[in-house]
């Protein structure tokens, strides 16, 4: 099984500012088949970027992802008030797996 | 646009099988080369993949689950999730999605495990 794992688990920044959010694979994630998604209370996950670094349809261009072979990074550039929300990294190059998110709080 | 909701019992007893469908609708679930899959989400908890249909048939399931799932497609655009032997450890909300890097996802439905 190919363990994704996040960091940091809780982030605090201020709307404006620049968040960083990584994902870490323990293999190799087979043909960069990595995305990204955010999640909202009582709201379904919604794909951020597919591929490791194309954004879904209707994602603004503030939302960017890097990345290949083990480590890859979601970079929202500057922080709106609706960004504010849980994100996760999905692998889906061998089986799938998740991480285990990353809660981006507002300071 | 495709949309899809999923159906099926909120309550489920122990020891027992839990039964939901996905509807498509906007979209042909044979028509195109897609997979469609199931994912759960325990309360507070994070994601976790149960496993996903291609449109031909074909089935793959988390290795922790295998044993005790059964994903199909259905007549009328559907597919369904079956798991069985269900614990507490099951109560989850329950989504589908289309495609490998999941684009389009079902509301959710919570399904609580409890006599």
């Amino acid at each position: 099984e190919n363990v994704l794992t996040q960091s940091p688990g809780a982030l605090s920044l201020s709307p404006g500012e620049r968040a960083t959010l990584s994902c870490r694979a323990s293999q190799s994630v087979s043909s960069n088949y990595l995305a990204w998604y955010q999640q909202k209370p009582g709201q379904a996950p919604r794909l951020l970027i597919y591929g490791a670094s194309n954004r879904a349809t209707g994602i603004p261009d503030r939302f960017s992802g890097s990345g290949s072979g083990t480590d890859f990074t979601l970079t929202i550039s500057r922080l709106e008030p609706e960004d504010f929300a849980v994100y996760y990294c999905h692998q889906y190059g061998t089986s799938y797996t998740f991480g285990q998110g990353t809660k981006l709080e507002i300071k | 646009q495709v949309q899809l909701q999923e159906s099926g019992p909120g309550l489920v007893k122990p020891s027992e099988t839990l039964s939901l469908t996905c509807t498509v609708s906007g979209g042909l679930i044979n028509s195109d080369s897609y997979y469609w899959g199931w994912i759960r989400q325990p309360p507070g908890k994070g994601l976790e993949w149960i496993g996903s249909i291609y449109f031909d048939g074909s089935a793959y399931y988390n290795p922790s689950l295998k044993s005790r799932v059964t994903i199909s497609v259905d007549t009328s655009n559907k597919f369904s999730l079956k798991l069985n032997s269900v614990t507490a450890a099951d109560t989850a909300v329950y989504y589908c999605a289309r495609r490998r890097a999941f684009d389009v996802w079902s509301p959710g439905t919570m399904v609580t495990v409890s006599s």
